[in-house]
């Protein structure tokens, strides 16, 4: 069985700009959760979708957004992009939403 | 607020002995508990759970204990291994009991780095 996958794997960005970050889950998994990763705050969830819905959501800003397609995969967007903003950004499903979560390997995102 | 902490950033030890993580938290809601490691470059890898109605789990050489009264796990490893140097998390949820509103949602520890020597 494949792992979750996540592209891009590095990318750069200056102030202002947005980015969008892709998640393709392990088959089955229906659930796919985001995280932001940074040295002073550890990991820190954004937010969960499962078909297609959001039904979690953690204390980032609207700047922050995400969806999910029918297939399962998930895209996350920042906008407005903050030097702040420099993180790993980590995608995990799992087939419900509970229990323990599968991570992929995360999009390094550096903001100029 | 942080609801998990894990107040040793760094544990050494030596190859063959015992290594204990320790982990606290402060939510009473948090019913679900996890470990997981993670190597430089990569996610986080999943090592071991416990649910709050058993205080003991254990998987080969991992096992997770948990007191509920004192709001406390912990995690030991043996005998260690160079290969489990690493950054190890705790993790907390809140999913039997929380009518289902933690879904994906892992409150995790700052984690602690383990450097198991030769």
């Amino acid at each position: 069985k494949a792992g979750v996958t996540q592209t891009p794997r590095y990318l750069i960005k200056t102030r202002g700009q947005q980015v969008t970050l892709s998640c393709s889950p392990i088959s089955g998994h229906r659930s796919v959760s985001w995280y932001q990763q940074t040295p002073g705050q550890g990991l820190q969830f954004l937010f969960e979708y499962f078909s297609e819905t959001q039904r979690n959501k953690g204390n980032f800003p609207g700047r922050f957004s995400g969806r999910q397609f029918s297939n399962s995969r998930s895209e996350m967007n920042v906008s407005t992009l903050e030097l702040g903003d420099s993180a790993l950004y980590l995608c995990a499903t799992s087939e419900q939403g509970t229990g323990e979560l599968f991570f992929g390997e995360g999009s390094r995102l550096t903001v100029l | 607020d942080q609801q998990v902490k894990q107040n040793s950033p760094s544990l050494s030890v030596q190859e063959g002995r015992i290594s204990i993580l320790n982990c606290d938290y402060t939510n009473s809601m948090f019913d679900y508990f996890l470990w997981y490691k993670k190597y430089p470059a990569e996610g986080p890898t999943f090592l071991i759970s416990i649910s709050s109605i058993k205080d003991k789990n254990e998987d080969g050489r991992f096992t997770v204990f948990l007191n509920k009264s004192a709001k406390h796990l912990s995690l030991h490893i043996v005998p260690s291994q160079p290969g489990d140097s690493a950054v190890y998390f705790c993790a907390a949820s809140a999913n039997l009991n929380a009518g289902g509103t933690s879904y994906g949602k892992l409150t995790f520890g700052q984690g602690t780095i383990l450097t198991v020597h030769p």
